[in-house]
């Protein structure tokens, strides 16, 4: 699986659109980006993820550019409740790879 | 979505006693489920992939006679923390497969060994 390479931290205001960036100039044609987060002392919940088209869920966007070298997580409105590490993972989708995390992003939304 | 379960979510135990922890998919069947450790202030780490009906997988560093994985159901994995010490202490997750779908994690289980 492709590399990762995500800021350390970032803070974000309650309220405010949080923009978690990720490289992945590695990441080869079948390769999906993931991201993941965990919130203190709790497993890591799934996100969204995305191949080359922008994604939207009930969580995030996924912006992915077209190089599919970057790709930025895109938290709306950000609350107290999304303080956590994010992680951006890449991966073949449904192969019996495993996923490796890297050190993620640490996201403090203060009030 | 899918959802994975942990059972203890904590345990404390004394040096040198072996700890059980399950992880049970409850809603759909796993034949492959992973187990992650985590130290503090660090990522996960991926110990093994536990495969149902046969022997499980692990990493390199990881020393199999130590954390027994069983998988002896397609919704039961169980890691077993053989003759503990402080050192294994960590937080231990976690993660089961929906056939060919996405991973879904479990809520951790963080073991303390005195």
């Amino acid at each position: 699986d492709a590399k990762t390479t995500q800021p350390p931290s970032m803070d974000c205001a309650e309220g405010r659109a949080a923009n978690l960036p990720c490289n992945h100039s590695t990441i080869s044609g079948n390769e999906y980006v993931y991201w993941y987060r965990q919130i203190h002392s709790q497993g890591p919940q799934y996100i969204i993820h995305g191949l080359k088209n922008n994604e939207t869920n009930e969580m995030a966007s996924l912006i992915i550019t077209e190089d599919r070298k970057s790709s930025t997580l895109i938290l709306p409105h950000a609350t107290l409740r999304d303080t956590a590490v994010y992680y951006c993972i890449v991966r073949v989708t449904g192969s019996w790879g495993k996923l490796q995390f890297g050190a993620g992003t640490q996201v403090v939304v203060t009030p | 979505g899918a959802v994975v379960s942990q059972h203890p979510s904590w345990v404390i135990c004394k040096s040198g006693t072996s700890v059980k922890i399950e992880c049970r998919s409850l809603d759909f069947q796993a034949t492959t489920m992973f187990w992650y450790r985590q130290f503090p202030k660090q990522s996960l780490m991926l110990m093994a992939t536990s495969n149902e009906g046969s022997k499980a997988t692990y990493e390199q560093g990881v020393e199999k006679d130590k954390f027994l994985i069983n998988h002896a159901s397609l919704t039961l994995s169980t890691l077993t923390v053989t003759s503990a010490h402080p050192e294994d202490s960590s937080f231990y997750i976690c993660s089961a497969r929906q056939g060919v779908g996405e991973l879904f994690f479990g809520e951790g289980s963080r073991l303390t060994v005195l």
